[in-house]
C-alpha cells in the first residue's frame, strides 16, 4: 500500500530535549516536505526536499533541521524545542513535476512543556 | 506571490442539503488546485485536483469543484451533505513541485 509513515503519532517533551520525528514513504517520490498544522492558520511549510542531499527552507524554518540521505526517509529534528514549537506536524511526499498532489503521513501531535 | 483564501471558517448544513465551501486564489501562473479533507486526528486526504483539463472536476465522495480563472475562483460543492462529510477543509494551490500553498482551512458541520 502507497503511504507516507510518520513516527511517532503523539510526543510529549521538555524543553531543550533533542528530539527526531521519523517520516518515510514508500512511492519513491522525489518530493518531500514538513508541515505545521496550528489552529486558523491551516498548514505552513517548514522545509522541503526536491531529492536526495537537496533541502531548503520553506515559509517557518526556525527551530528546525532536516536531512535526505536517502530517497525514502526525511526526518524532522528540533535540536532544542521549545514551547512554541508545540503543534501538530504532518510529512508529505510527492513526484517531482507540476500538477502532482502530495500524500500525507497521519500526522505527530507534539507538546513541548 | 501566492494566496489561498478560504471565505468562510466555518459552515454549517442539514444533512441532505448542499454543501458550498468558498475558495479564492491568486496566483502568478497556472496554478495546480487542489481539495483536501481532515477528519479528526486524521491525516489528509485528497478529494480532487485541478491541472488545467477540465474546468469542472469529480472527486470522490461526491464532492465537485468548479475552476473560474475569471473569478479566480475553485469552489467546492456537494449537493447533498452526509453526516460523515463533517471534517475540515483545505483549499490548496501549488505553481510548481515544491511548494503548496495552504488556505487556513474550513470546518463543515452536518446536522
Amino acid at each position: 500500500e502507497a503511504q507516507v509513515t510518520q513516527n511517532p503519532r503523539y510526543l510529549i517533551t521538555v524543553t531543550g530535549k533533542k528530539l527526531t520525528v521519523t517520516c518515510s514513504q514508500n512511492m519513491n517520490h522525489e518530493y518531500m516536505s514538513w508541515y505545521r498544522q496550528d489552529p486558523g492558520l491551516g498548514l505552513r511549510q517548514i522545509y522541503y526536499s526536491m531529492n536526495v542531499e537537496v533541502t531548503d527552507k520553506g515559509d517557518v524554518p526556525e527551530g528546525y533541521k532536516v536531512s535526505r540521505k536517502e530517497k525514502r526517509n526525511f526526518p524532522l529534528i528540533l535540536e532544542s524545542p521549545s514551547p512554541n514549537q508545540t503543534s501538530l506536524y504532518f510529512c508529505a511526499s510527492s513526484f517531482g513535476r507540476a500538477g502532482a498532489e502530495a500524500f500525507f503521513g497521519q500526522g505527530t501531535r507534539l507538546t513541548v512543556v | 506571490a501566492q494566496s489561498v483564501t478560504q471565505l468562510d471558517s466555518h459552515v454549517s448544513v442539514s444533512e441532505g442539503t448542499p454543501v458550498l465551501l468558498r475558495c479564492n486564489y491568486s496566483s502568478s501562473y497556472s496554478p495546480s488546485l487542489f481539495w483536501y479533507v481532515q477528519h479528526p486526528n486524521k491525516g489528509l486526504q485528497l478529494l480532487l485536483k485541478y491541472t488545467s483539463a477540465a474546468t469542472l472536476v469529480k472527486g470522490i465522495n461526491g464532492f465537485e469543484a468548479e475552476f473560474k480563472k475569471s473569478e479566480t475562483s475553485f469552489h467546492l460543492t456537494k449537493p447533498s451533505a452526509h453526516m460523515s462529510d463533517a471534517a475540515e477543509y483545505f483549499c490548496v494551490v501549488s505553481e510548481n513541485f515544491n511548494k503548496f500553498y495552504f488556505g487556513s482551512g474550513t470546518k463543515l458541520n452536518v446536522k
